[in-house]
């Protein structure tokens, strides 16, 4: 199963959005509402912050969010703030339960 | 308050073996699919092996079927990850996770990780 593809990088000020995509194929991302998103800072483990690609998991703040399109999922971050900076991680379910996690987006805020 | 606290991790050879545990506590643990995920330095995370709530099914990368086996106790809240024939590709971070569902679709809390390094 291969890793899904994600920009190595993304930015933007304080206030303003960004947009990280996630690209699979039709067997994983395409073909299920099971796409995740976490957030993981320097030396912790990852935070679920979106789950089946565009739901909040309790306490994570509506300034993310998810969407789909085809074999490719988004999260926005909005309004971004500085403890935003961090790594960011989509998964999605690949079938015959397995799952199967893109490289990651180191997300600066400037 | 969902826990999830690995043991077991160490150093090794490569051919050697290593059990990884995990304790859960927080939620009803025969409920829910469990699975562990590692994380090399600087790499994304991959997911290596799950198990379904009731333990009845188990399921593997193909990176590591046939020398992996996941197991659950869930008389005791436990998962256990016997690792063997350890490669130096099998270094990193390993994770024991909790899934949505009975069955693995999506995790939603992780432990804080355990370090495995195979190296001669």
């Amino acid at each position: 199963q291969s890793a899904l593809t994600q920009p190595p990088s993304a930015s933007g000020s304080p206030g303003q959005s960004v947009t990280i995509s996630c690209t699979g194929t039709s067997s994983d991302v395409g073909g299920y509402n099971y796409v995740s998103w976490y957030q993981q800072h320097p030396g912790k483990a990852p935070k679920l912050m979106i789950y089946e690609v565009n739901k909040w998991p309790s306490g994570v703040p509506d300034r993310f969010s998810g969407s789909k399109s085809g074999n490719t999922a988004s999260l926005t971050v909005s309004g971004l703030q500085a403890e935003d900076e961090a790594d960011y991680y989509c998964s999605s379910y690949a079938g015959s339960n397995n799952l199967v996690f893109g490289g990651g987006t180191k997300l600066t805020v400037l | 308050e969902v826990q999830l606290l690995e043991s077991g991790g160490g150093s090794v050879q490569p051919g050697g073996s290593l059990r990884l545990s995990c304790a859960a506590s927080g939620f009803p643990f025969s409920s829910y699919a469990m699975s562990w995920v590692r994380q090399a330095p600087g790499k994304g995370p991959e997911w290596v092996s799950g198990i379904s709530g009731s333990g009845g099914s188990t399921y593997y990368a193909d990176s590591v079927k046939g020398r992996f086996i996941l197991s659950r106790d869930n008389s005791k809240n436990t998962l256990n990850l016997q690792m063997s024939n350890l490669r130096a590709e099998d270094t990193a971070v390993y994770y024991c996770v909790k899934d949505q569902r009975s069955a693995p679709r999506g995790v939603d809390y992780w432990g804080q990780g355990t370090l495995v390094t195979v190296s001669s």
